[in-house]
């Protein structure tokens, strides 16, 4: 079985400082890791994957990703926030080489103050 | 390029009626998935498509829930008859080569 685990329901951060949304994960084989935004009455928007290769993974919106295989770790990372940040945040695991079912962890809503 | 399509966007019914959902997938996209997302949690899969085959339907409860993409592009989901517990933002993705998914907006439901 696969799991994802959020430790953070809720980040607060303000505008300029670096954030942290912290993710951990558990799966047989080699991880397939996600991260996805949700902004209010909207659906999930796709934000980076590492499949293979750097463990420094780059997406959207100026946001990044480490893989740590040791600590099974996935943390999503920006080095300055912004206010229009401010959304909840899903870390996801799927086993490469299977079908592809991605399972989702509980969500960080990350808030960005002014 | 078109997003993953979804509607209605909001569906308000009461216990024991029926309802239906429909999903258009990204153009080219073989892998259609259906989640279930109750507030608070995060996203779980009832049932995965490849093409107009069932490839996991494992989390679907059968006995009130059906799916079918007959032509291999769009896809409903159906519920009935709907219970209380149903109350969930519904969420079509799609996939190309089963690797990132694109998620619609969702069609939040309402069972009273």
């Amino acid at each position: 079985a696969q799991s994802v685990a959020q430790p953070e329901d809720q980040v607060n951060v303000a505008e300029g400082n670096p954030l942290t949304v912290k993710c951990t994960y558990s799966v047989s084989g080699n991880p397939y890791l996600f991260w996805y935004v949700q902004y209010p009455n909207r659906g999930l928007q796709f934000l980076l994957k590492y499949i293979t290769g750097d463990n420094l993974v780059k997406g959207s919106y100026g946001f990044e990703a480490e893989f740590n295989k040791s600590q099974t770790s996935f943390h999503l990372k920006k080095p300055s926030a912004l206010v229009s940040d401010s959304a909840l945040y899903f870390c996801a695991v799927t086993r490469g080489g299977s079908a592809r079912q991605l399972t989702f962890g509980s969500g960080t809503q990350l808030t960005v103050l002014p | 390029e078109a997003g993953v399509a979804q509607s209605p966007r909001y569906k308000i019914i009461e216990k024991r009626q029926s309802v239906a959902f429909w999903c258009n997938p990204i153009s080219g996209h073989a892998t259609l998935y259906w989640y279930q997302q109750i507030l608070g949690q995060g996203p779980k899969l009832l049932i995965q498509f490849q093409n107009n085959g069932v490839v996991d339907d494992s989390q679907l409860p059968k006995d009130r829930f059906s799916a079918e993409r007959l032509k291999g592009v769009d896809s409903t989901l159906k519920i009935q008859p709907a219970k209380l517990e149903d109350s969930a933002v519904y969420l079509c993705a799609s996939s190309s080569t089963q690797d990132t998914q694109y998620f619609g907006p969702g069609t939040r439901l309402t069972v009273l």
